[in-house]
This record gives structure tokens, sequence and C-alpha cells, in this order.
């Protein structure tokens, strides 16, 4: 059974950088999957962020590609996201998943971070 | 880009009743639509992926269909712990999600 488990901090200062850290067990994140970040601020919907293969190839969504950074540790079974230059609008919870042909079939509990000063 | 809106955006249902949430997209899709339960400050489920395939341990009382632009979740009988809010979603797009509330 795959688990993924997010972490990092829960607390950044605007304009600062969110990052978090995704721990994927039961499974390898060398497999024919891409690995994904959505986020949902309070109260609200859905919305992808980003994704990353093994390979290291990403694709990023376009409204927030100028300030994303996702990365693959293969020897730690991990990947990564990095948020630049946040805002208040940032503030969501961050859930790392596991795309098998378009669907999101694992998921990580989520993270919750805020940013404020 | 694929926009997805889902109807109703908050259902109101009693434990028993058959209810349908629906997800209409400005374009025609693939069979690759998924649906997804959620339930406050936990991670969205996975309930029905490709149209119609029911994700293993979803009771059958769900089921998916529909075809182009318009797809439906259909929930048979609802149980309490079907009250929650549901998510469509079509590659890196996903509906503004229905809450499903007790009548």
């Amino acid at each position: 059974q795959v688990q993924l488990q997010e972490s990092g901090p829960g607390l950044v200062k605007p304009s600062g950088t969110l990052s978090l850290t995704c721990t994927v067990s039961g499974g390898s994140i060398s497999s024919s999957n891409w690995w994904t970040w959505v986020r949902q601020p309070p109260g609200k919907g859905l919305e992808w962020i980003g994704e990353i293969y093994h390979t290291g190839s990403t694709n990023y969504n376009p409204s927030l590609k100028s300030r994303v950074t996702i990365s693959v540790d293969k020897s730690k079974n991990q990947f990564s996201l990095k948020l630049s230059s946040v805002t208040a609008a940032d503030t969501a919870m961050y859930f790392c998943t596991r795309d098998d042909s378009s669907t999101f079939d694992y998921w990580g509990q989520g993270a919750l971070v805020t940013v404020s000063s | 880009d694929i926009q997805m809106t889902q109807s109703p955006s908050t259902l109101s249902a009693s434990v028993g009743d058959r209810v349908t949430i629906t997800c209409r997209a400005n374009q025609s899709l693939s069979s690759w639509l998924a649906w997804y339960q959620q339930k406050p400050g936990k991670a969205p489920k996975l309930l029905i992926f490709k149209t119609s395939s029911l994700e293993i341990g979803v009771p059958s009382r769900f089921s998916g269909s529909g075809s182009g632009t318009e797809f439906t979740l259909t929930i048979n009988s609802l149980q309490p712990d079907d009250f929650a809010t549901y998510y469509c979603q079509q590659y890196r797009t996903f509906g503004q999600g229905t809450k499903l509330e007790i009548k």
C-alpha cells in the first residue's frame, strides 16, 4: 500500500519561500507515475500546482509557474515543492498525491501552510 | 483551458435518498474523468476513475457515467457516511465541488 506524507514548516512569512517535502513509502518514486502537488485554500476547492516524474521532468500550473519549483530525490524516495514570493493568498492545505493515468489515487494527509508575519 | 462546472454547488438530501451530481466541461473530455469524496480536514478520496470504474473498496452504491462534456456521479441509498464534498477531475482540472448536506 503506497503512503505519502507531507512535511515542512506550517508558517511562512510574506515574501518568503514555502518548502514542503513528500515522503513516499510502500512504493518506489521511480515507478511509472507522476508525483503531484495539489493545494486547497481554507473553505475553497482543489488547485493543481504541478508534477514531477522520477527522471526530473516537470509540469507546472501556468498561474504559478514563475514561483514554483518541484524536485525529486530518488535516494530518499521523496519529492519536494518550493513556492517563492508567497502572500496570504498562498495560505492553504498542501497535498502530495500520485498520478496514475490522470487519476490521483494516493494522497498524503495534507500540510497546512499559513502565510503570516 | 478546460473548465469544469459542477452542479449543484450544494445538495440537501436524506439518508436513503438517491442523488446525482453533474460535472460539465467547456470542451469534450476524454473518458479519464474521476470523482473524489472529501471530508473536512481530510484528503480527497478517489471513488470513481475512468468515468465509471469503481475504486477498490468503494461501496457499489456509488456509480459514474457520462461522455463528451457531461458526466454524473450517482449515489444510491445515501448513508450517513456519504455526507461530504464531492469533486470531479479531468487531467489537471478539478470541478469546484458539490457539498452534500443532510436535509
